[in-house]
């Protein structure tokens, strides 16, 4: 079966700081692979998607950047946090396809001060 | 993605069925139903999504009429762990890559 993990689990994170995120995916090969933003309130925003190594996908543009330097690994990354990058990270894999359901991962809060 | 719309909140006993509606009037041919529900501080968990069918798996049942325009999520026997957000999200994945939209949610509070 399939697994996914996020680190860390929390993280509080000073105004300019860098940031970190990463992402892993356990048994499949070749996942669509995502990130997604919860801010204060219900909605997830997509940030970026991946369909394979090196590619990557933006959706609005930020501060934030993507990475995909192997396979079943995805990274978020800052070089200088800003106050509205705190929230509720979110990974997210799928297999692709036409129905393409995708299972997200248990999240990282991200506090910046 | 087709827009939803579903009641922000509903209340259900333990032990009883909870019925979720959702409209999705402008759902294209190609869009699924996906049904996925969040507890709180936790990550999205997928539950169910089907085109035309009703479906049924060891979550819930999902009954969607035959205009499509608007689906039920049915949890025959809820329980407290239950108690969570659920969305409904009419997606499609023709161009790979697609995100889900998720709107608000109905906030489910399963009560003994």
């Amino acid at each position: 079966s399939q697994t996914i993990h996020q680190w860390p689990a929390t993280l509080v994170q000073p105004v300019g700081s860098p940031l970190s995120l990463e992402c892993t995916v356990e048994g499949t090969s070749n996942p669509n692979l995502y990130w997604y933003r919860q801010a204060a309130g219900r909605g997830l925003q997509l940030l970026f998607y991946s369909v394979g190594i090196g590619q990557i996908s933006s959706e609005v543009p930020q501060n934030l950047s993507a990475s995909r330097p192997q396979d079943r690994q995805f990274i978020l990354s800052s070089k200088k946090l800003l106050l509205s990058d705190s929230g509720f990270y979110l990974c997210a894999w799928s297999f692709g396809g036409s129905t393409d359901t995708q299972y997200f991962g248990p999240g990282t809060r991200l506090t910046v001060l | 993605d087709a827009k939803t719309t579903q009641p922000p909140s509903m209340d259900c006993a333990e032990g009883r069925a909870a019925n979720l509606p959702c409209n999705h009037s402008t759902i294209s041919g190609n869009e699924y139903v996906y049904w996925y529900r969040q507890i709180h501080s936790q990550g999205p968990q997928y539950i169910i999504h089907g085109l035309k069918n009703n479906e049924t798996n060891e979550m819930a049942s999902l009954i969607i009429t035959e205009d499509r325009k608007s689906s039920t999520l049915i949890l025959p026997h809820a329980t407290l762990r239950d108690t969570a957000v659920y969305y409904c999200i009419a997606h499609s994945n023709y161009n790979q890559g697609g995100k889900l939209i998720f709107g608000q949610g109905t906030e489910l509070s399963v009560k003994p």
